[in-house]
């Protein structure tokens, strides 16, 4: 599975959009994007998957760039409780493939 | 209702004791998986199930085993707990292996003095 590059952490204030990046240039064509998140002390959370359109659900927008060497997860109106990290992942959806967490972005909402 | 639940919360033992992590899943899904979270919150695959069938083994030590009684189920053991097993063990669930979206339980915190 190809890998991910996300940034360690960001800020962002209650209220606004957060937009998380995330770099995978080595994608191949059968590789969806999934973002999960982690709040703490508590088990990850799925928010989203995509694989070549931009995707949107009630938690998030996935946007992901024509060539699909990057993507960017939104969160249209942080709030407190979104502070988490956040984990972008690229896989192929196929039967013994598992899910395999990086580093996350630590994302902190501030009021 | 919690989708996946996973008891106890917290376990502190003593090192060489024998200890075990008990999981359960309402959604009807075919496929169960455990994952470690270390110190440095890296969360690793151990083991995932289908249908009961072993499907999925890291490298874990074989201290570890995972028993699925059914497809709702499957517990951790872990013999000769050692001070490097201190972690954080999370159970999830997935429709069917290779699904898109796994649910995780709360995760149980081990504590091996």
């Amino acid at each position: 599975d190809a890998k991910t590059t996300q940034p360690t952490s960001m800020d962002c204030a209650e209220g606004r959009a957060a937009n998380l990046p995330c770099n995978h240039s080595t994608i191949s064509g059968n590789e969806y994007v999934y973002w999960y998140r982690q709040i703490h002390s508590q088990g990850p959370q799925y928010i989203i998957h995509g694989l070549k359109n931009n995707e949107t659900n009630e938690m998030a927008s996935l946007i992901i760039t024509e060539d699909r060497k990057s993507s960017t997860l939104i969160l249209p109106h942080a709030t407190l409780r979104d502070t988490a990290v956040y984990y972008c992942i690229v896989r192929v959806e196929r039967y013994g493939n598992k899910l395999v967490f990086g580093a996350g972005t630590i994302l902190r909402v501030k009021s | 209702d919690t989708a996946v639940s996973q008891t106890p919360k917290y376990l502190v033992t003593q090192m060489g004791n024998d200890k075990s992590i008990k999981c359960e899943q309402n959604l009807g899904h075919d496929t169960m998986y455990w994952y470690k979270q270390d110190s440095k919150k890296f969360l690793k695959i151990m083991f995932s199930y289908n249908n009961k069938e072993l499907i999925i083994n890291e490298t874990v030590p074989n201290r570890f085993s995972p028993k699925s009684p059914d497809k709702a189920h499957l517990n951790l053991h872990i013999n000769s707990l050692e001070l490097g097993d201190s972690a954080v063990y999370f159970c999830a669930s997935s429709l069917s292996l290779g699904m898109t979206e796994a649910f995780f339980g709360q995760g149980t915190r081990l504590t091996v003095v």
